[in-house]
Formats: C-alpha cells, sequence, structure tokens
C-alpha cells in the first residue's frame, strides 16, 4: 500500500506570494489534517478535512487555506506569504479522521526569503 | 497556552538501558493519548497509543503509562537501541482535535 506522499518536497517563495501544497493520501482514507512544524513550535494542527468538507481547524490566521477532492486529495494554500510561514509542512491520513493512528506524508520544506 | 507539554527537549540514554520520555497535560477532556516517532527529513510515524480507560499499554519494546490525576503519561522504551535515536512527540486528542508536544529528542548513546 503506498504512503501518504506530499509534493513538492521543497520549495522556495518570497515574501508576499502565495503557495499552494499538495497531499495525497493512502488509498481508502478520507481524512487528511495538516500540521506546520517549526523547531520553536513542535507540530501545530492546522485543519482536516473529511469527505471534502473542513471538520476541525487550528489558531492559524485566515492566510491559511485548504481544501479537499472527491478522491480525497487535498491541498492547502498560503496567501500573502511571511517569513514566519517558513516551516515544514506535514499532511497526514487516516481512516476515520481524529486522533486514530494517523500516517504522515515526508512533509514539504517551505522556505520564505 | 500549551495544553501538551514536553519539558525535556533532550535526553541521552546508553544503549540497552531502558529510555523514559515524558508528557503533561492540562485539558483533562483529552481521551486518547498517542505517541510519535520521527527521523529528519521524514514525517512522524505512530508508534503507540492509549485510551483514558486505561493505565496501561505495551507494545514490543514500548510502553506507555498514563497517569490521570497527575495528567501525565511516559513512554518507556526497553531496552534502548540506536535505531531509537530520533524526535518523539507526544499527542493528545478530545473531540477528534489532537494536539502535539514540541517534541523530545532521544540520543541513544553507543
Amino acid at each position: 500500500k503506498a504512503g501518504v506522499t506530499q509534493t513538492p518536497r521543497y520549495l522556495i517563495k518570497t515574501r508576499g506570494q502565495q503557495v499552494t501544497l499538495s497531499c495525497s493520501p493512502i488509498s481508502g482514507h478520507r481524512s487528511v489534517s495538516w500540521y506546520q512544524q517549526t523547531p520553536g513550535q513542535g507540530l501545530q494542527f492546522l485543519f482536516e478535512y473529511f469527505s471534502e468538507t473542513q471538520r476541525n481547524k487550528g489558531n492559524f490566521p485566515g492566510r491559511f487555506s485548504g481544501r479537499q477532492f472527491s478522491n480525497s486529495r487535498s491541498e492547502m494554500n498560503v496567501s500573502t506569504l511571511e517569513l514566519g510561514d517558513s516551516a515544514l509542512y506535514l499532511c497526514a491520513s487516516s481512516w476515520s479522521g481524529g486522533a486514530y493512528e494517523q500516517y504522515f506524508g515526508p512533509g514539504t520544506r517551505l522556505t520564505v526569503t | 497556552d500549551q495544553q501538551v507539554k514536553q519539558n525535556s527537549p533532550s535526553l541521552s540514554v546508553q544503549e540497552g538501558r531502558i529510555s523514559i520520555l515524558n508528557c503533561d497535560y492540562t485539558n483533562s477532556m483529552f481521551d486518547y493519548f498517542l505517541w510519535y516517532k520521527k527521523y529528519p527529513a521524514e514525517g512522524p510515524t505512530f508508534l503507540i497509543s492509549i485510551s483514558s480507560i486505561k493505565d496501561k499499554n505495551e507494545d514490543g519494546r514500548f510502553t506507555v503509562f498514563l497517569n490521570k490525576s497527575a495528567k501525565h503519561l511516559s513512554l518507556h522504551i526497553v531496552p534502548s537501541q540506536p535505531g531509537d535515536s530520533a524526535v518523539y512527540f507526544c499527542a493528545a486528542s478530545a473531540d477528534d482535535k489532537i494536539i502535539f508536544g514540541k517534541g523530545t529528542r532521544l540520543h541513544i548513546l553507543p
């Protein structure tokens, strides 16, 4: 069974630009969650999508948005990038959502200059 | 407000000895707890979990203990092996929302 894939793996953007990250979950998984990992803050929850609907949302500004398609693939968008958005963005999928045994992708390393 | 705290940023343990990673939480509504392990350049991988109705769960070399009155959980790794060197994240869940700690970097010394 193929794991969670994320594209691109690395990205460099400049302040003010926008970026779209993609996540393909494990086949059959309907829940996709997004996390931001930074050295000082650890893993912070962004949002969770289940069957194309946003089910949970973390405490991030509206510049961070996402969506999920009918095949469960998900995209995350960050508009008007700031230097502080530089981080590893991780996507995790699970069959039912919530906390139960999420499977993480390798992440997308975003650098904002 | 940090609801899940891993107060030790790093821990060094001799190979073959026991590694104990600790985690404290503040929200008494958390009903499910998990530990994840992360190697550099990889996403976290699920290790072991425990429901709030239990106080211990064991899986091979890994055991998680939950002390609800102290709002504390710990992960024991026995015996520690070189491949256990990684960052370990504690996570807690309530109402399908999951909060992660900041992680503890475990170094297994030869």
